[in-house]
């Protein structure tokens, strides 16, 4: 069964604490993405990963950190100094990076949901 | 800025009717759209696509026009069902070296029975 797995599906950090956010794909893709979504809001980027060992950040990326040390995982971790961290994380992947191609078209995985106790 | 914004925030439909959910976009190098759809509580799944150097891309049930000259973008949902109840939204890629998918915020269209 191919796709793109994130756990947990919920999560709760008390403050202070470092949390990381597990992403994994079985789909052969390239590029990896982290986005953070907030009510009433478009997704925010915080991270992307073209290929494995190498990573940029994204438009939000203060407050977090990644790895890529294979190719089908690009855990996402909150660090204690991301402010505001309660939100719903969403990873994604796609064949490459958009910017090569283009017409790539980014899959997402449920999500994984963040609350600051 | 450049940016990806919706007409309407919510939509409310009978079961059986045609829905239209509309997308305006201002970046002019935007080469590719895509249609999410997201329940409640779940990850954006990916409905529909379509190039810049079409007009109009039919799916099942589902139907994106694209209007380069007025910068608009549509979904249509055909014989509308409860279980396309979810939030909608748009994404746009501006292409060449530019990686960035840029969001709009997202329509909620309700069905009712």
């Amino acid at each position: 069964d191919g796709g793109i797995t994130q756990s947990p599906k919920y999560l709760f950090r008390k403050e202070g604490q470092n949390v990381t956010l597990s992403c994994e794909q079985n789909l052969n893709h390239d590029a990896m993405y982290w986005y953070r979504q907030d009510p009433g809001q478009g997704l925010r980027l915080i991270y992307y990963s073209q290929i494995v060992n190498d990573f940029q950040k994204g438009d939000i990326a203060e407050g977090y950190s990644v790895s890529r040390e294979k190719k089908e995982s690009f855990p996402l971790t909150v660090t204690s100094a991301q402010k505001n961290p309660t939100a719903f994380y969403l990873c994604a992947s796609s064949i490459s990076l958009a910017g090569a191609r283009s017409t790539d078209t980014q899959y997402f995985g449920p999500g994984t949901r963040l609350t600051v106790l | 800025g450049e940016s990806v914004g919706l007409h309407l925030p919510t939509l409310s439909v009978q079961e059986g009717d045609n829905s239209i959910i509309n997308c305006a976009y201002s970046n002019s190098a935007s080469d590719y759209f895509i249609w999410y759809k997201q329940e409640s509580g779940k990850g954006p799944q990916f409905i529909i696509d379509i190039r810049s150097n079409m007009d109009k891309r039919q799916g099942q049930r589902v139907t994106v026009l694209l209007n380069k000259t007025v910068k608009h973008l549509s979904l249509q949902i055909a014989a509308t069902q409860p279980g396309d109840s979810a939030v909608y939204f748009c994404a746009e890629n501006s292409g060449g070296s530019n990686y960035k998918l840029t969001f709009g915020k997202g329509t909620l269209l309700t069905v009712n029975p």
